[in-house]
């Protein structure tokens, strides 16, 4: 373990579902992140939170919803997603923006 | 717009071998360059993090090296094994998130 803990691993949900997808780090950092990965793609910036406030939102559609309770947890909200939405989606946290990033090891979507 | 580039996309080398993965990048203004390894269907793992104040930065068979004026970063992996086949990521950081190429996939042959 990396010190970031992604929960589930592994996520199978249909279109008019609604699920989370859970991060949790204890390495102390203030800034944490959501980085999509698709096949033959690089990892793409999703959101960005900054000691709990957001501070970057790349165009990401309003079915996917970012929520930072507190500086140790981070959540992805999933409600009536895309067969293109299955990827690996990565948490991520950093000291602050800007330094050496941490990565958990992912929860693998499928969208049926 | 930062784009970072990775050379080549696949590797495969006998074990034993040295070798050295490229990475180019065309925003000289990073805060830091990270390498990464990814293993299939697995999450990132840091291997090195070079300020952008420094020029290397070594740990273990792993040497990275960093120079911002060409835009380059260069991973040097010595007497490479089986254990070290995985995607290896390079990364720069802005001020707000890190910018990834597609990664080079290595394969070392026993």
């Amino acid at each position: 373990e990396t010190g970031v803990t992604q929960t589930p691993r592994h996520l199978v949900m249909g279109m008019t579902n609604k699920k989370s997808l859970k991060c949790e780090q204890h390495l102390g950092h203030n800034a944490m992140y959501w980085y999509k990965q698709s096949a033959k793609k690089p990892l793409e910036l999703m959101f960005v939170y900054s000691l709990e406030e957001r501070v970057e939102n790349n165009s990401v559609p309003s079915r996917f919803s970012p929520e930072c309770p507190n500086s140790s947890h981070l959540f992805l909200h999933l409600h009536t997603l895309q067969p293109e939405d299955s990827a690996l989606y990565l948490c991520a946290s950093s000291p602050q923006t800007g330094s050496g990033y941490t990565f958990g090891s992912g929860t693998r979507l499928t969208v049926v | 717009k930062q784009e970072v580039t990775q050379i080549p996309a696949a590797l495969s080398v006998p074990e034993g071998e040295n070798l050295v993965l490229n990475c180019s990048f065309t925003d000289s203004a990073i805060y830091n360059l990270q390498w990464f390894r990814q293993d299939p269907g697995k999450g990132l793992t840091s291997l090195l993090l070079i300020q952008s104040s420094q020029r290397e930065q070594t740990s273990g068979r792993l040497n990275a090296s960093l120079d911002k004026s060409s835009g380059r970063s260069t991973l040097y992996i010595a007497a490479s094994q089986p254990g070290d086949s995985a995607t290896y990521l390079c990364a720069g950081a802005g001020s707000y998130q890190l910018t990834f190429g597609k990664g080079t996939k290595l394969s070392v042959i026993p």
